[in-house]
């Protein structure tokens, strides 16, 4: 059964600080998701990341994916409020998208 | 271009009551599920479809029906609610022309039974 595992859960950070998520995986993958929810909305989409060795940037966020270590970190660079939303990593089943296993999700909060 | 579109957004319903929730979508995506978000547990998968009359279970399936008539639409139905289905639904769709692409959420139905 695959497993997706995110830590920490809950982080709160200051402002300008640099920190990373990490979302780890039971069963062998070569793809995985990472997805930002603003409370009370919807799931909004941030990286794909499609092989070993990947590395997404967008702003002040990275995330990069190691199918070897079955891991993938999303790394947040010189934090700034508006980042403050939960993360979520997600890795397909099998060979299609067709069911995605989420992690818990991790809670940020950056305080000015 | 409206996406995904999830109807209604907040409902509460007794327990043992049924209803439809809704959802539609205008990408023309072979490829549409429903997910449930509950606080500390991420999003479980409840049922998907891959095309139009073509509909399987996820992980969290039971006490929930769908179908996929068409391939705009794919409504999931509580057929006697519980207390257990209150939760946030999320309908998610995505294509497989062009690549691997993300699912693509709707705004998601707030479901409270008591």
């Amino acid at each position: 059964e695959l497993k997706v595992e995110q830590n920490p859960l809950f982080l709160s950070m200051q402002e300008g600080k640099n920190y990373t998520i990490y979302c780890n995986y039971s069963t062998t993958s070569d793809r995985l998701y990472w997805y930002r929810q603003d409370p009370g909305k919807s799931l909004e989409s941030l990286f794909v990341l499609l092989s070993n060795g990947a590395v997404k940037q967008e702003g002040r966020l990275m995330a990069s994916l190691d199918t070897k270590a079955r891991l993938s970190t999303l790394h947040i660079t010189a934090a700034v409020h508006d980042l403050s939303a939960t993360y979520f990593c997600a890795v397909p089943k099998g060979f299609g998208n067709e069911k995605l296993t989420f992690g818990t999700g991790t809670r940020l909060t950056i305080i000015p | 271009n409206a996406g995904v579109t999830q109807t209604p957004k907040f409902q509460v319903l007794k327990t043992g009551q049924s209803m439809t929730l809704q959802c539609a979508q205008d990408m023309n995506h072979e490829y549409m599920s429903w997910y449930r978000q509950d606080p500390g547990m991420g999003l479980r998968l409840i049922h998907y479809s891959v095309g139009a009359g073509i509909t399987d279970q996820g992980e969290v399936p039971n006490g929930y029906n769908v179908s996929r008539s068409t391939t705009e639409d794919f409504p999931l139905r509580l057929l006697s609610a519980a207390p257990s289905q209150t939760s946030v639904y999320f309908c998610a769709t995505f294509t497989r022309q062009g690549g691997t692409s993300p699912l693509h959420f709707g705004n998601g139905t707030r479901l409270t039974v008591t």
